[in-house]
Order: C-alpha cells, then structure tokens, then sequence
C-alpha cells in the first residue's frame, strides 16, 4: 500500500530555532512530493514542490529535500517565527498513471515567542 | 488571478438530506481534484478530472457521491442521503494540466451532517 508518514504529529520550539520537519513513503517509484502548509481552518497552500529527478527545492527560509532510495523528503525551515505556525503536510504522486496525491497527516508546528 | 474557489464555505444539514457542493478552479487549468479531509487527518482523494471527464474516480466511497464537470471548467461535488459519516472538509484542487504540475487548492467547503 502506498503511505505517507509524518512523525511527529507535533512540535512546539521557541522562535529562532532551524527546523526540520520528516516525510517517509513506501514506494521509491514517485513521479513528485508537495510540502504543503494548512492555517486552522483554511485550506492547504502549496511551499515546495520537488520533481522525481531533483535532489531539493529551496524558497526564501524553506529547503526540501528528496532521497528517493531511502524514501524519505525533509522540510528545513530556518530561522522560525511565530509566523510558521500551522501544519506541514507532506503529498506524494506516486508514478503510475494516478494523477492522486497521497498525503501524510501532517504535523502541527507551534514556534512560541 | 483568483485562485481556486468553492462554495459554500460550510454546509449544515441532516441525515439523510442532498447536498451539493460547487469548485471554480483556476481559469485554464484543466485538471480538477476533490479530495476529503477528516478531522486530524491528510487529505484523502476521491475524483479527478481531465476536462469534462472523470478520469479517476477510485477514491469516491459509494455510490451516494457523484461529481461533474460538465463544461470543463467549474466542478459540482453531490452527495446523496448524507450520514453523519460523511462530515469532513472537502477540498477542491485545480492544475494547469495533468502531470508534474503544482495542484492549488481552494479553502474547502465544511460539511456537517447532523
């Protein structure tokens, strides 16, 4: 079956702290990997976005990582701020003609003051 | 330009009531998704769209949801004789085409199911 996992479900840090946040999948065979960002009852905002060739993304703080033979991608936030709180959501296309994300449960970042 | 966009943002109702909730994607972008998000959880995908087609729809539950696409642009997601069950947030998603691309999602519409 193929599963996303993200562990933990949860980490609270004070402001300033270099984050990283763990995605595992079950199949090396994936066509992409999202990283995602959901405020308390919004909807999901696209961060990253990581082809099945490349090795990581980078926007301004945050940096993903892929290693497709461990399956296994990292979200590194640096420098948190408050600002960051929500949850991160990981979404793997797995390749095989399924056009489907799978996304893991998330995790709920809280960056205290 | 608007992103995606879904109405209504949150729907009461009661067991066993019709409902219908409506998906505008991003204008051009052809390729339409409708996932489910349960409280605690990750989204889980029900449909996908190439067009006016449902080209997956493996993630649909029963046959109580159904979808349409009809012009190929805005998305309607129905739901029949709705049980408690079926409270979540759904999410519609839209990208410029099937393949690689980035999906941007709507803000989801809240169903409760009393």
């Amino acid at each position: 079956k193929q599963e996303v996992t993200q562990i933990p479900a949860a980490l609270s840090v004070p402001e300033g702290e270099n984050l990283v946040l763990n995605c595992s999948f079950t199949d090396s065979a994936i066509y992409n990997l999202q990283w995602f960002r959901q405020d308390p009852g919004k909807g999901l905002t696209s961060l990253l976005l990581i082809q099945s060739s490349q090795r990581e993304q980078t926007s301004g703080r945050l940096n993903a990582s892929l290693d497709k033979s461990s399956g296994r991608s990292t979200l590194y936030i640096a420098a948190s701020q408050p600002g960051d709180s929500a949850t991160y959501l990981c979404a793997v296309k797995y390749q095989g003609g399924s056009e489907k994300l799978v996304f893991g449960k998330g995790m709920k970042l809280t960056v205290n003051p | 330009g608007a992103g995606v966009s879904q109405t209504p943002s949150n729907k009461v109702t009661e067991k066993g009531k019709y409902v219908e909730l409506r998906c505008d994607p991003i204008s051009g972008h052809t390729a339409l998704y409708w996932y489910r998000q349960s409280l605690g959880q990750g989204p889980e995908f029900l449909i996908y769209f190439q067009g006016t087609g449902a080209a997956d729809d493996s993630g649909l539950p029963n046959d109580r949801f159904f979808a349409v696409r009809p012009e190929g642009s805005v998305s309607t997601l129905k739901i029949q004789r709705t049980e408690r069950g079926d409270s979540a947030v759904y999410l519609c998603a839209s990208s410029l085409t099937r393949g690689s691309g980035t999906q941007y999602f709507g803000p989801g519409t809240r169903l409760l199911v009393l």
